[in-house]
């Protein structure tokens, strides 16, 4: 059964770069069938779609984050990253990774989110 | 930039039927958005229940149902039960991205 962890520091300072890592378990993240994405949820507000990867490399982003969000893979260590550049307190949220299914455009697998908050 | 619309919120009975649904501020909804939608209760990481319109995730009871009713997206819970009373989220695809809707809060009483 797949498992997906976010992991990453929990406190970021305004203009830094906040970064996560989501680790894969129970199976392979270069598996074609699947896509890896990043979503958040500030405090008391809706879900938000940040962006996902393919194994192969191919990125897509939200466009209202693009400019500030880099999403990679590691293959060899079966974990997929986020990178979000120049946060603010805006970015303080909820952040969860999902695995995407190819064919049904849809997430089925989920973390259990990690909080990030965002202050000096 | 695209918006997907669905109700703030929304009551239901205990053993009584709600449809939710998923429609968008431009245009229809079609089964080519491959509509999703998930469960989040306080707390707790969303749940997937349905994507593509009406592939139950594994696990999730036939209580619930996807469907495409008009220009929307629908979900649809029958013989709600306490425990059901949560967020709902539908998601859109776009072709290289995907939208949430704003969610439902559902309430069983």
């Amino acid at each position: 059964q797949v498992q997906l962890q976010e992991s990453g520091p929990g406190l970021v300072k305004p203009s830094q770069t906040l970064s996560l890592t989501c680790t894969v378990s129970g199976g392979s993240i270069s598996s074609g069938d699947y896509y890896w994405s990043w979503i958040r949820q500030p405090p008391g507000k809706g879900l938000e779609w940040i962006g996902y990867i393919y194994y192969s490399g191919s990125t897509y982003y939200n466009p209202s984050l693009k400019s500030r969000v880099t999403i990679s893979v590691d293959t060899s260590k079966n974990q997929f990253s986020l990178k979000l550049s120049s946060v603010t307190a805006a970015d303080t949220a909820v952040y969860y990774c999902a695995r995407g299914v190819l064919r049904f455009h849809g997430m089925d697998v989920w973390g259990q989110g990690t909080t990030v908050t965002v202050s000096s | 930039q695209t918006v997907v619309t669905q109700e703030p919120s929304f009551s239901v009975s205990p053993g009584g039927t709600v449809t939710l649904t998923c429609g968008l501020s431009s245009g229809s909804v079609s089964t080519s958005y491959y509509p999703s939608w998930y469960q989040q209760t306080p707390g707790q990481a969303p749940r997937t229940l349905i994507y593509s319109t009406n592939t139950r995730s594994s696990g999730v009871p036939d209580r619930f149902s996807g469907s495409i009713l008009g220009n929307k997206a629908a979900l649809t819970i029958t013989g709600a039960q306490a425990d059901d009373e949560s967020d709902y989220y539908c998601v859109l695809y776009m072709g290289s991205g995907m939208v949430f809707g704003g969610g439902t809060k559902l309430t069983v009483l």
